[in-house]
């Protein structure tokens, strides 16, 4: 059984431009979340989307935006790149309290 | 400042057991986590405990938790070289967010 699987693994912008992460998640698993983890630093939260709706916000600016798919697949967007934005960013999928974490993308920000 | 405290570094040699410790905030978290971070990967879950329980113990691994001072530690039995990584402690406050602490790197030596 396939894990959360996360694209692309690694990717490299500028500043001002805008980037689109995907998720998928575990097969059965309906919630996904995603966080943000800079370097030597523990994951920050960023969404949680449940059912296609959004259920949680961490504090992030309006940059960041994300939708949950049908199929329960996810994507996470960010404008106006910025360098701060360089960072490990991670997907976890969970069907209880047991979130299970994707590899993750890791976005560099020139 | 981070709501999960550990301490950044312990280095341990092989076969010796490692203790990581751990505080939380949030007297309502459910469950406890432990997480573990290898050099470019994505977080693999360890083991977690429900709030209720003061130990549970699970191969090499034992948890213990004091509620009362909001205190949670890793056990790990026989470490190895393949042990080495950074371990995150997470507690949810509330069901959808993950509040992740700064990271214990583990080093072992020979």
């Amino acid at each position: 059984d396939a894990g959360v699987t996360q694209s692309p693994t690694h990717l490299i912008k500028t500043r001002g431009q805008h980037v689109t992460l995907r998720c998928s998640p575990i097969s059965g698993h309906k919630s996904v979340s995603w966080y943000q983890q800079v370097l030597g630093q523990g994951p920050q939260f960023i969404f949680q989307y449940y059912e296609k709706e959004e259920r949680g916000r961490g504090n992030f600016p309006d940059r960041f935006s994300a939708r949950q798919f049908p199929n329960y697949s996810s994507e996470l967007n960010v404008n106006a790149l910025l360098l701060g934005d360089s960072a490990l960013y991670l997907c976890a999928s969970s069907l209880d309290l047991a979130p299970t974490f994707g590899a993750g993308s890791r976005l560099t920000v020139l | 400042g981070e709501d999960v405290e550990q301490s950044l570094f312990l280095s341990v040699r092989e076969g010796d057991s490692s203790v990581i410790n751990c505080t939380y905030t949030d007297s309502s978290s459910t469950y406890l986590y432990w997480y573990k971070q290898e050099p470019g990967a994505g977080l693999q879950l360890l083991t977690y405990i429900f709030s209720n329980m003061d130990m549970k113990q699970d191969q090499r691994l034992t948890v213990l938790l004091n509620k009362k001072d909001k205190h949670l530690s890793l056990r790990i039995a026989d470490t190895q070289t393949g042990d080495s990584a950074i371990y995150f402690c997470a507690e949810i406050p509330n069901d959808y967010k993950l509040s992740f602490g700064a990271g214990t790197t583990v080093t072992v030596r020979a």
